[in-house]
């Protein structure tokens, strides 16, 4: 069974400490890693998408890196304004619909 | 602007009664999705659609229902059968392209009176 798992649950850093949020997954034929960032009471926003080991995507303080079995998402110099709970979804091979999502970390920095 | 409208913001169900959320999309996308989202779960998948006129059960079926009459549209029917609605509710189209992303909606939340 496809599964995904993230963690911390939650995270609490001061503005400008880094730190790396984890994505791990268990999936048959990864098609795509996806993070999503999603603000209290709204739909999830795409940030990055990821499709082989070894890849990374940046923007802006976000960094996505990518291994077969995980994908970290690293921030680096927070700010306020990156407070979310960030996403983590993959999709496997085969027909139709099969991406799985992660129940998410949730982000918060402190002035 | 294209992009995914979900409407109402919020919803409130009475006991026995059924309620429709809309999903309207104009990003020219074949696939749309219906999602629920309870508090430390990850996102669940209700029903999907590939193509109009076709949809499929996702995990979490039972007392909903879609419908896919325009490629623009995927209104989901939330039933009396459905014993827990209260949750929020995402849609979601996907770019069938190489990149492969699901977009979402700004979301409904579903309460019941």
């Amino acid at each position: 069974e496809d599964q995904v798992t993230q963690s911390p649950e939650a995270l609490r850093l001061q503005e400008g400490e880094s730190s790396s949020l984890n994505c791990s997954y268990t999936v048959s034929g990864l098609r795509g890693l996806f993070w999503y960032r999603q603000d209290p009471g709204k739909g999830p926003e795409f940030l990055f998408t990821l499709y082989s080991a070894g890849e990374e995507k940046e923007k802006e303080r976000l960094k996505a890196t990518l291994t077969k079995k995980e994908s970290f998402l690293h921030i680096t110099a927070p700010k306020p304004e990156d407070s979310a709970t960030y996403l983590c979804a993959v999709q496997a091979g085969g027909y139709g619909q099969n991406f799985v999502f992660g129940p998410g970390t949730r982000l918060s920095v402190l002035p | 602007d294209g992009g995914i409208t979900q409407s109402p913001k919020y919803l409130f169900r009475k006991e026995g009664q059924n309620v429709t959320l809309s999903c309207e999309q104009n990003l020219n996308h074949d696939a749309m999705y219906w999602y629920r989202q309870d508090p430390g779960q990850g996102l669940r998948l209700i029903y999907y659609s590939q193509i109009v006129n076709d949809f499929q059960k996702g995990d979490i079926a039972e007392g909903y229902s879609v419908s896919r009459e325009k490629k623009e549209s995927f209104p989901l029917t939330v039933t009396s059968a459905q014993k827990n609605p209260t949750a929020f509710y995402l849609c979601a189209s996907r770019d069938r392209g190489k990149m492969n992303i699901q977009y979402f909606g700004a979301g409904t939340r579903l309460s019941v009176l």
